[in-house]
């Protein structure tokens, strides 16, 4: 059974910084792309950055790109997201998201992290 | 790139049927068979759905089926229960390796 679980979350000042972990387990964690997702409050889903698998590199929304950095540890099966330079509009949960193996849905999904970012 | 354009609310009667949709544009859902549903119950794990248009995932019940015709795609509930409330969100491959959603559609079971 695929298993993804998102920690991390907290609550932060405008400007600071925060590392997301999700640790995977149930498959083989480095032949599947990973995703971040977010939901903010009263709102949406929205994408916000992917880091391929099979060797392949990372990529961004643009309302993160240059802040945030998708990273992930195939030792460990652990994706992280750290986020830098926080906005109030940030705030949101975070989801952890694999892929399925063409890459072309969301296959499955983590409970979540929520992030605050407010003074 | 802009998000899908879906229906904010939806609703239907117990056994009834519901179609929602999800506009996008050449770029997005009618340039790639990359669309996915989503359902949401909120504070759970969003639930894969249908996904590359019309293919439902092993477990969901064949109550629910998607469809594209242009720009927008389709997702139909048939036969509705109860436990169909919550919200549907789309998604579609944008390109330049991106995933555009939805805006959500809150389905109520009247």
């Amino acid at each position: 059974e695929v298993q993804l679980f998102e920690s991390g979350g907290g609550l932060v000042q405008p400007g600071g910084s925060l590392r997301l972990s999700c640790a995977a387990s149930g498959y083989i964690f480095n032949n599947y792309a990973m995703n971040w997702v977010r939901q903010a409050p009263g709102k949406g889903l929205e994408w916000v950055s992917v880091f391929n698998g099979g060797g392949g590199g990372p990529n961004y929304a643009d309302s993160v790109r240059g802040r945030f950095t998708i990273s992930r540890d195939n030792s460990r099966n652990t994706l992280y997201l750290q986020m830098n330079s926080l906005r109030v509009e940030d705030t949101a949960v975070y989801y952890c998201v694999k892929e399925n193996l063409p890459g072309t849905t969301f296959e499955h999904w983590g409970q979540g992290t929520l992030v605050t970012v407010s003074s | 790139q802009s998000a899908l354009t879906q229906p904010p609310s939806a609703s239907g009667s117990p056994g009834q049927s519901v179609t929602i949709s999800c506009t996008g544009t050449s770029s997005d859902v009618g340039g790639y068979n990359f669309v996915s549903w989503y359902q949401h119950h909120p504070g759970k794990a969003p639930k894969l759905m249908i996904y590359e248009v019309n293919t439902r995932p092993s477990g969901v019940p064949d109550r629910f089926s998607g469809s594209k015709s242009g720009n927008t795609a389709f997702l139909t509930v048939s036969g509705l229960q109860a436990e169909d409330e919550a919200d549907y969100y789309c998604s579609s491959y944008g390109g330049r390796n991106n995933m555009i959603f939805g805006g959500g559609t809150k389905l109520t079971v009247l």
